[in-house]
């Protein structure tokens, strides 16, 4: 078990470029969640995959937020004309099943200039 | 909107003592809870989880869970220095909703 595997640990953009971020979840883990957190705040869900199907997405993702797992392993989150407001720690987080306890990885940390 | 709950503290108490994080949830239908401990810069690390109403004991930690009040605690025993950081509570609904509260920053005196 290698964990919840994330990069890059950090991301500097300048606003209006786009960056994509990668998740490897633990390698028996069938769902897959994004989230994002500011500081003082706890993880605000953003999307969540059974295998390679997104079942759900928040209201709160704009349309330049978009993310897939093709063929159900690895994930990319990718945002497209990055805003100072996306600046943020993006997580991601593995398990197995229904109500199980989620896994995360260490976070990509988005900087916007 | 599903809400989760917590005091934002911070709460302090002395290294060896009883600390008592407690959380609230607006969900009635949520069916599994979670505390996760987070160090500052880092992610969240799993400390206990709890489905049924009662207590769960897992060494110097014990959650608690009252489904009837809509409540959950934390409690750790013989509190460290190294216990020192941020409990977020979480609460998953349809078995695969999870909400976080805000957290609870947690600081151990030596």
């Amino acid at each position: 078990d290698t964990g919840v595997s994330q990069n890059p640990r950090h991301k500097i953009t300048k606003r209006g470029q786009n960056v994509t971020f990668r998740c490897d979840p633990i390698s028996e883990h069938n769902r897959l969640y994004w989230y994002r957190q500011t500081l003082g705040q706890g993880p605000e869900f953003l999307t969540y995959f059974q295998n390679e199907a997104q079942l759900e997405k928040s209201r709160l993702l704009s349309d330049r937020f978009s993310a897939e797992r093709p063929k159900g392993s690895f994930s990319t989150l990718e945002i497209q004309r990055t805003e100072q407001g996306d600046s943020a720690m993006y997580l991601c987080a593995s398990t197995q099943g229904n109500n199980q306890p989620q896994h995360f990885g260490d976070g990509t940390r988005l900087s916007i200039l | 909107q599903k809400e989760v709950e917590q005091n934002s503290g911070p709460l302090s108490v002395p290294e060896g003592a009883i600390a008592s994080l407690n959380c609230t949830y607006s969900d009635r239908g949520s069916q599994s809870f979670f505390w996760y401990r987070q160090y500052s810069g880092k992610s969240p690390e799993l400390i206990m989880f709890i489905y049924s109403n009662g207590d769960k004991e897992d060494g110097r930690f014990t959650a608690q869970l009252n489904k009837a009040s809509q409540y959950v605690s934390l409690l750790i025993r013989d509190s460290q220095p190294s216990d020192s950081a941020t409990y977020l509570c979480a609460a998953t609904t349809g078995g695969f909703k999870t909400i976080f509260g805000a957290g609870t920053r947690l600081f151990v005196k030596a």
